[in-house]
């Protein structure tokens, strides 16, 4: 199983470029994550989802969507990049219970110009 | 409100020294999940431990050990006899049911530098 897979792994852009992140994961898992990681903060929710075809907000989700079309399958979208959005994007997925471990992509580290 | 804190944002030691990291949670909930995972300088998040609120077992992995004590909300980590390879930082996470998903806090994490 490769478990969690992030693709691209770096990305440059420029400031008002679009990219989309994907993240697959061979799990079956029903939740999945896209979390942010800066210096000092640790990783911040940006949207998540409960199942195929769902969506939701987390603590940071402005200047992103996502969509989740398959189960396997969930996309980061930023329309308009900015400086700000430079981070490391981790994706996660997890069975559908609380007590469950969240499993991670390797990341992919977004630097805006 | 959910929070986790790691007061300790980085420390150094030498190798084979013991090492204790940090972590305290709040929680008004009676029923949580605490969990313990290690990002090697490659990136990548590494699960290494779940605790649920209902065990206050101290748990020992190799090295590695938990110390979970309610009375001080506290999930304490301890490397003994620390290696080069455990350089990396360590985030501590709190996952709370009753909500519709599994939604996770992390504590801002403490970067472990392990010197030969």
């Amino acid at each position: 199983n490769a478990g969690v897979t992030q693709t691209p792994k770096f990305r440059v852009l420029k400031t008002g470029q679009s990219m989309t992140l994907l993240c697959a994961q061979d799990m079956n898992h029903e939740y999945m994550y896209w979390y942010r990681q800066d210096p000092g903060m640790g990783l911040r929710l940006i949207h998540y989802s409960v199942g195929e075809g769902t969506t939701a907000k987390g603590e940071v989700p402005d200047g992103y969507n996502v969509s989740r079309l398959k189960k396997q399958n969930f996309l980061l979208g930023l329309e308009s990049a900015a400086p700000s959005q430079t981070s490391v994007y981790f994706c996660a997925s997890s069975w559908a219970v609380s007590y469950n471990e969240q499993f991670f992509g390797p990341g992919t580290r977004l630097t805006v110009l | 409100a959910q929070k986790v804190t790691q007061a300790q944002t980085e420390i150094s030691v030498v190798e084979k020294e013991d090492v204790t990291l940090d972590c305290v949670y709040e929680t008004r909930d009676t029923t949580y999940y605490l969990f313990w995972y290690k990002q090697p300088p490659s990136g990548e998040l590494v699960f290494l431990i779940r605790r649920n609120s209902f065990d206050e077992q101290n748990e020992i992995s190799g090295r590695y050990s938990w110390n979970f004590q309610k009375s001080t909300s506290s999930f304490n980590f301890t490397i003994t006899a620390s290696q080069v390879v455990d350089s990396a930082v360590y985030f501590c996470a709190l996952s709370v049911p009753g909500y519709n998903f599994n939604k996770f806090y992390f504590g801002s994490g403490t970067k472990l530098n392990v010197k030969p």
